[in-house]
């Protein structure tokens, strides 16, 4: 069974434009979560999908958006990006909401801001 | 609100010999808590959780963790360490309802010296 993917593996943007990463579950999970851990840190949470609905949102401004496609796939766009988005940006997906069968996360989207 | 403590960024420990990283969380609402190990490049993999029963956690390559409610730690154990264990060690909570997003520590990052 593939675990969870994400697209691309890195890649390296300037401040102002706009990125959209991807984030492919694992078979049968209906559930994924995005966090962006900056250097040196513990991830932190941005967005939880469930059933293609948005279930909790964490302390990220309004450039930040997800959503969560029929497939369970998911994406998640940055507008207008500044050097502190700067980080490592993961993927985590589960078969239900909560996380009672612990999230599996994926290898993360390294994204560089200059 | 919740938070999670890692009293510890790095701990250096020779192979073989014993390993206790320290985790403290505050929280007013019911928490489920997990330790999760991340290698260089890597995404995050979960060791072990605690959702309820037994305080005594016992999860994948040896590791266990005990949770102790009266003085809100979760640490985590192995009895004898090896090189492949050095990566980073991130200890989070998980509110049993509402938004389910976990809320990492800062990690500790262990070192196994040969």
């Amino acid at each position: 069974d593939a675990g969870v993917t994400q697209s691309p593996t890195h890649l390296i943007k300037t401040r102002g434009q706009h990125v959209t990463l991807r984030c492919s579950p694992i078979s049968g999970h209906k559930s994924v979560s995005w966090y962006q851990q900056v250097l040196g840190q513990g991830p932190q949470f941005i967005f939880q999908y469930y059933e293609k609905e948005e279930r909790g949102r964490g302390n990220f401004p309004d450039r930040f958006s997800a959503r969560q496609f029929p497939n369970y796939s998911s994406e998640l766009n940055v507008n207008a990006l500044l050097l502190g988005d700067s980080a490592l940006y993961l993927c985590a997906s589960s078969l239900t909401a909560g996380p009672h069968y612990g999230y599996t996360f994926g290898s993360g989207t390294r994204l560089t801001v200059v | 609100a919740q938070s999670v403590t890692q009293l510890d960024s790095q701990v250096p420990v020779f192979e073989e010999a014993p390993v206790e990283l320290r985790c403290n969380y505050s929280s007013s609402v019911s928490v489920y808590l997990f330790w999760y190990v991340q290698y260089p490049n890597q995404g995050l993999q979960l060791l072990l959780k605690y959702l309820s029963g037994s305080t005594l956690v016992k999860g994948i390559n040896g590791f266990e963790a005990e949770f102790n409610k009266s003085q809100t730690s979760f640490h985590l154990r192995k009895p004898s360490v090896h090189i492949s264990d050095t990566a980073e060690y991130f200890c989070a909570v998980c509110s049993t309802s509402g938004t389910y997003k976990y809320i990492f520590g800062t990690g500790t990052r262990l070192k196994v010296l040969a």
